[in-house]
């Protein structure tokens, strides 16, 4: 059973960092692309940023090129994303979610973790 | 960027009754369209992808339509746990893959 656990939410000062975890299991990751969806307070979903099962490749949104990084380790299974210079507007619930599609980087999630809040205030 | 655009933003139907949802792209997408549901306090949960192919799992009761730029999802004789808010995405022309802001459907 895929199972997608996120972890390193919290509180951080605008213009601060945060880097955020997701383990997984149940399926062999480098196999597939992951990707970071956010859900501001009492908003609709938005996508933030893929990568290929290797981790070659990387796709970002505007909204968050230049500041965010998404990364993995195969060996760990873990998917990362490292957020700096955070802005009142990137308060979410962020999701990590597993790409449907085997051997590229899908957009398609079949597979979602139960998100963590991130919350950036003064 | 394509835009998705969902309607209606909320619908009110009485279990036991059919609701559909609309979803329109502002270009074509192909049929590479998925719709999603979500309730209260959880994550998003995949139903539909190619427009019409239900996920694992998913009830028949769920039936996905369309092509292009013009989408339905439509929910037949709606149970007490398909109360939810329901997003299209497309995930053809990305990044960015984009949802549509999203439809209640909630009891009448």
């Amino acid at each position: 059973e895929e199972q997608l656990l996120e972890s390193g939410g919290g509180l951080v000062q605008p213009g601060g960092s945060l880097r955020l975890s997701c383990v997984v299991s149940g399926f062999t990751f480098s196999d597939y692309g992951m990707n970071w969806v956010r859900q501001a307070p009492g908003k609709g979903l938005e996508w933030v940023t893929a990568i290929s099962g290797s981790g070659a490749s990387t796709y970002y949104a505007d909204s968050v090129k230049g500041r965010f990084t998404i990364s993995r380790d195969n060996s760990k299974n873990t998917l990362y994303l490292q957020m700096n210079s955070l802005r009142a507007e990137d308060t979410a619930i962020y999701y990590c979610a597993k790409g449907k599609a085997a051997g590229g980087t899908s957009s398609l999630l079949d597979y979602w973790g139960q998100g963590t809040l991130v919350t950036v205030s003064s | 960027e394509v835009v998705m655009t969902q309607s209606p933003a909320t619908l009110s139907v009485s279990p036991g009754e059919s609701a559909t949802l609309s979803c329109r792209a502002s270009q074509t997408v192909s049929n590479n369209l998925a719709w999603y549901q979500q309730k209260p306090g959880q994550a998003p949960r995949l139903l539909i992808y190619g427009a019409s192919t239900r996920a694992t799992g998913i009830p028949a009761r769920f039936s996905g339509s369309g092509f292009g730029t013009e989408f339905t999802l439509t929910i037949s004789s709606l149970q007490s746990e398909d109360f939810a808010v329901y997003y299209c995405q497309q995930y053809h022309n990305w990044p960015p893959a984009t949802f549509g802001q999203g439809t209640k459907v909630e009891i009448k």
